[in-house]
């Protein structure tokens, strides 16, 4: 199993930025793929998932209205855009798959991507 | 949101010896936990799902256990690859939330 994710952005603040999370390894309909957070030298967030078997997705309500997940289920890959961006969007994001096939619900994270650097500067 | 406490942010360990990482969450969350280990530039690696289910390729010096609200993790004959930095995660409900991290160095 891998994830293979897209590499560091630098950003103007109040764009937007796409990110990208290729997998391989494994049947990419089967898990879902989550989104985290990482602030330089702080914790984890969880953004939200995508079910590519499905299309369906749920997102943590604190980032309902920066993140927005989609899939392209002929290249195995899910992207996570990230709008009107600010200071506090600077971070590494990092994709990881469900440990558990078919499963919405439940979800630790067994495979994670390398991570993306976001850089958010003028 | 349920809240996930690491009551240490730092511990300094000797080499060789124990030590227990401590979490509590603000809610009971039934044992859907689990435990990750993050070093410098590199994603978390799980280490323990379900608070005491040991992951394939994880060394036996490394285990879980808790119920209810509180949760530990415990390394033994600790080494000098075991320097990094804890976070537990509850996956009990969404959003999922992760503890602020405990780092352990070697003393």
């Amino acid at each position: 199993v891998q994830l293979q994710q897209s590499g560091a952005e630098l950003v103007k603040p109040g764009a937007s930025v796409k990110l990208s999370c290729k997998a391989s390894g494994y049947t990419f309909t089967e898990y879902t793929i989550h989104w985290v957070k990482q602030r330089s030298g702080q914790g984890l967030e969880w953004i939200g998932w995508f079910y590519p078997g499905s299309g369906s997705i749920k997102y943590n309500e604190k980032f309902k209205d920066k993140a927005t997940l989609t899939a392209d289920k002929s290249s195995s890959t899910v992207y996570m855009e990230l709008s009107r961006l600010t200071s506090e969007d600077s971070a590494v994001y990092f994709c990881a798959r469900h440990g558990r096939p078919y499963d919405y619900d439940k979800a630790w994270f067994a495979y994670w991507g390398q991570g993306t650097l976001v850089t958010v500067s003028a | 949101d349920i809240q996930m406490t690491q009551s240490s942010s730092y511990l300094s360990v000797s080499l060789g010896g124990r030590v227990t990482i401590t979490c509590k969450a603000s809610d009971h969350i039934n044992n859907w936990l689990a435990w990750y280990q993050q070093k410098p530039g590199n994603a978390p690696r799980l280490l323990i799902s379900g608070a005491t289910s040991l992951e394939t390729g994880v060394p036996s010096r490394f285990s879980g256990s808790g119920s209810g609200k509180d949760y530990t993790l415990s390394i033994t004959s600790l080494q000098t690859e075991d320097v990094a930095t804890y976070y537990c995660q509850q996956y009990w409900s969404t959003p999922y939330t992760f503890g602020g991290g405990t780092k352990l160095e070697i003393k």
